[in-house]
């Protein structure tokens, strides 16, 4: 069965901390892993990662796929708090499915 | 061009009734899935389709069927309404499946009583 794991489930942190958000995953057939923010309304798409070890950048996030590890993080540097929100990572196949995990809940403290 | 639209936006059902959730993209996309969202369960995949006439069942498809006549609109229905069935609803559409990320529409929160 197609599994998306993410850590930790809830974070709280305060502005300028660094935080390291977790996937891992064991999907048939995979293909790519993508991650969203969702605040309060619909997921909106920040990276697409397709190849080991290439790092996606995005102002201060960023994201890199390990597929030996089955798994991928996504840093945030310099938090502030327009960055609270939950971040989701989903896992696609190559049959068209899209698997995600539980979701991280950021918040950070002024 | 309107993205994914969905309605409606907020619905109330008795036990045991049915309806259809409506979803439609304007954007020529041929994947279409219909997701989840429970409290701390974060999106799970309900149906899926690849293009017009194509379906196929993702984790939590009990209680809910999908049909797709055309590329443009992906309904859910819901046969016979249960509690357990109370969360909001997404439905996403892709061009090419994952490389270009699904666009979302703006959800539907359904409560079943």
């Amino acid at each position: 069965e197609d599994k998306v794991v993410q850590s930790p489930l809830s974070l709280v942190v305060h502005e300028g901390d660094t935080v390291t958000l977790n996937c891992s995953y064991e999907v048939t057939n995979f293909r790519s892993l993508l991650w969203y923010k969702q605040e309060k309304k619909a997921p909106t798409f920040l990276f697409m990662l397709t190849s080991s070890g290439i790092e996606k950048k995005s102002g201060r996030l960023s994201s890199i796929l390990d597929k030996k590890e089955l798994s991928s993080i996504l840093n945030i540097t310099a938090t502030q708090t327009g960055d609270s929100a939950i971040y989701l990572c989903a896992v696609g196949s190559n049959t068209g499915k899209l698997i995600f995990g539980q979701g991280t809940t950021l918040q950070v403290k002024p | 061009n309107a993205g994914v639209t969905q309605t409606p936006k907020f619905q109330v059902l008795k036990t045991g009734q049915s309806m259809t959730l409506q979803c439609a993209q304007d954007m020529n996309h041929e994947y279409m899935s219909w997701y989840r969202q429970d409290p701390g369960m974060g999106l799970r995949l309900i149906h899926y389709s690849v293009g017009a006439g194509i379906t196929d069942q993702g984790e939590v498809p009990n209680g809910y069927n999908v049909s797709r006549s055309t590329t443009e609109d992906f309904p859910l229905r819901l046969l016979s309404a249960a509690p357990s069935q109370t969360s909001v609803y997404f439905c996403a559409s892709s061009y090419t499946g994952q490389d270009d990320g699904y666009t979302f529409g703006s959800g539907t929160r359904l409560t079943v009583v």
